[in-house]
C-alpha cells in the first residue's frame, strides 16, 4: 500500500518560469514532511520540510504548501534552473517518538528546459 | 558535523553469492538507520531500520537481512543473491525524532549477473 504518491513521474519547465511538484498521503496519521532532491547515481539530498502544524514554509527559491483536508502537499521552484533537474521525493512520517519510519513517494523526474 | 558512509560504490556479484554492504555514521550517537531501495517505479522503498543495535525491523519480505552490531553500523546482507536483487541501495541516518531530516550515504548500485 503506497501511504505517499507521485502521480507525475515527470515534469518539463521551461527556464526561469515556476516548476510545481505535487504528493499525495493516504495516512492522516502523517505530521512532517519532507522533499528530497536526488541526482543519477547518488543519495537524495534534503530540500526542504514542513510540520503539519503549518501550511506553508519558503527557503530561497523553494517553497513548500501543506493541505491537511486535501492530504496534499507542493513543492514550488521559482525560478527554475537548469540544475534544478533531478528526481524529486516527497515523504511523510509521524513525529511522536516510537515512529521512525519515513515513507517516500515513488518520484518525479523534472526537467528544466533552457 | 556528522557523516555518513557506504560503500563500495558499485558492485557486480554472481547469482547465489552472499552480498555484505556497510554502513557506518560519524558525529551522532544513537541514530536511526535506515537501508533503501531505489527501485523503478516505487521509489525510495523502505527495506529496514533500526532503532539501537541489534534492534532491527523489516518492512518487506525479501532476500536481504540487516544487522546494527554497533550504535552507528547497519550492514545488509544476503546469504544468496538472487537477479531481482538487483537495484541502487542507500542507507540513511536520523535523530531519533519524527520531525527531523534523513540523512543518506552515496548508495551502492548492485548488479546481480
Amino acid at each position: 500500500d503506497q501511504q505517499v504518491k507521485q502521480n507525475s513521474p515527470s515534469l518539463s519547465v521551461q527556464e526561469g518560469r515556476i516548476s510545481i511538484l505535487n504528493c499525495d498521503y493516504t495516512n492522516s496519521m502523517f505530521d512532517y514532511f519532507l522533499w528530497y532532491k536526488k541526482y543519477p547515481a547518488e543519495g537524495p539530498t534534503f530540500l526542504i520540510s514542513i510540520s503539519s502544524i503549518k501550511d506553508k514554509n519558503e527557503d530561497g527559491r523553494f517553497t513548500v504548501f501543506l493541505n491537511k483536508s486535501a492530504k496534499h502537499l507542493s513543492l514550488h521552484i521559482v525560478p527554475s534552473q537548469p540544475g534544478d533537474s533531478a528526481v524529486y521525493f516527497c515523504a511523510a512520517s509521524i513525529s511522536n517518538f516510537g515512529n521512525e519510519k519515513l515513507t517516500f513517494g515513488t518520484g518525479t523526474r523534472l526537467t528544466i528546459i533552457p | 558535523s556528522q557523516t555518513i558512509h557506504q560503500w563500495p560504490a558499485t558492485l557486480v556479484q554472481p547469482v547465489g553469492s552472499p552480498l555484505s554492504l556497510e554502513c557506518t555514521v560519524e558525529g551522532t550517537s544513537n541514530p536511526n538507520l535506515y537501508w533503501y531501495r531505489q527501485a523503478a517505479g516505487r521509489g525510495l522503498q523502505l527495506l529496514f531500520y533500526s532503532v539501537g543495535i541489534g534492534q532491527i525491523s523489516s518492512e518487506v519480505p525479501q532476500n536481504l537481512s540487516a544487522s546494527r552490531p554497533q550504535d552507528r553500523q547497519f550492514i545488509l546482507s544476503s546469504k544468496k543473491l538472487l537477479l531481482s536483487d538487483s537495484g541502487f541501495y542507500l542507507c540513511a541516518w536520523r535523530g531519533n525524532r519524527g520531525d527531523t531530516e534523513a540523512f543518506f550515504g552515496q548508495g551502492t548500485r548492485l548488479t546481480v549477473v
